[in-house]
């Protein structure tokens, strides 16, 4: 299995911070991976995928980038609606696996 | 619009079985593959496996695999899910997952518990 690993696990940040989340795989996956959003009690939403396309519908302060084995989710300006927990997952090879996740809490 | 939507939350003695179902409706269901994505409560995401409706073939993830059958009926638009010999670290919310999830269902709640 492909072990994807996010730091930080949780973050407290301000308002209009600019946040960065990143994603290391265990073995390169090109750019076969998605990053997703979820709140408390709600499904997850895909923000992101083939690592750095963003998805329609999700603000442009959004960004992802990498390839192989290291990626990264940015945030530019952070705004009230982004707090939430963010995942990683890697469709390269299978069992498709997802990052712990990261708590992004308000400061 | 693009909806799946799950059938209610279920509740089950260790050992026992359990089956969700996921109706899609407005989209080409036979179109995309249906994953289903676990999670157990205050965890992350866990990725059980997928179906192509089209045709059937199945590809689950390892830790599943021999407990797990994924289903669907086209006639009906309907995909299922069905776990066996259920334990309690099973307690979870089940997500089916669609358009390379970027359509999801409102998730059930599976408990296990005697």
């Amino acid at each position: 299995d492909i072990q994807m690993t996010q730091s930080p696990s949780a973050m407290s940040a301000s308002v209009g911070d600019r946040v960065t989340i990143t994603c290391r795989a265990g073995q390169g996956i090109d750019n076969y991976l998605a990053w997703f959003q979820q709140k408390p009690g709600k499904v997850p939403k895909r923000l992101i995928y083939a690592a750095s396309k963003l998805q329609s519908g999700v603000p442009s302060r959004f960004s992802g980038s990498g390839s192989g084995t290291e990626f990264t989710l940015t945030i530019s300006s952070l705004q009230p609606e982004d707090f939430a927990t963010y995942y990683c997952l890697q469709h390269y090879s299978y069992p498709w696996t997802f990052g712990q996740g990261t708590q992004v809490e308000i400061k | 619009q693009v909806q799946l939507v799950q059938s209610g939350a279920e509740v089950r003695k260790p050992g026992a079985s359990v089956k969700v179902s996921c109706k899609a409706s407005g989209y080409t269901f036979t179109g995309y593959y249906m994953n289903w994505v676990r999670q157990a409560p205050g965890q992350g995401l866990e990725w059980m496996g997928w179906i192509n409706p089209n045709n059937s073939r199945t590809k689950y993830a390892p830790e599943f695999q021999g407990r797990v059958t994924m289903t669907r009926d086209t006639s009906i638009n309907t995909a299922y899910l069905e776990l066996s010999r259920l334990k309690s670290d099973d307690t979870a919310v089940y997500f089916c997952a669609s358009r390379e999830m970027v359509s999801w269902g409102q998730g059930t709640l599976v408990t296990v518990s005697s």
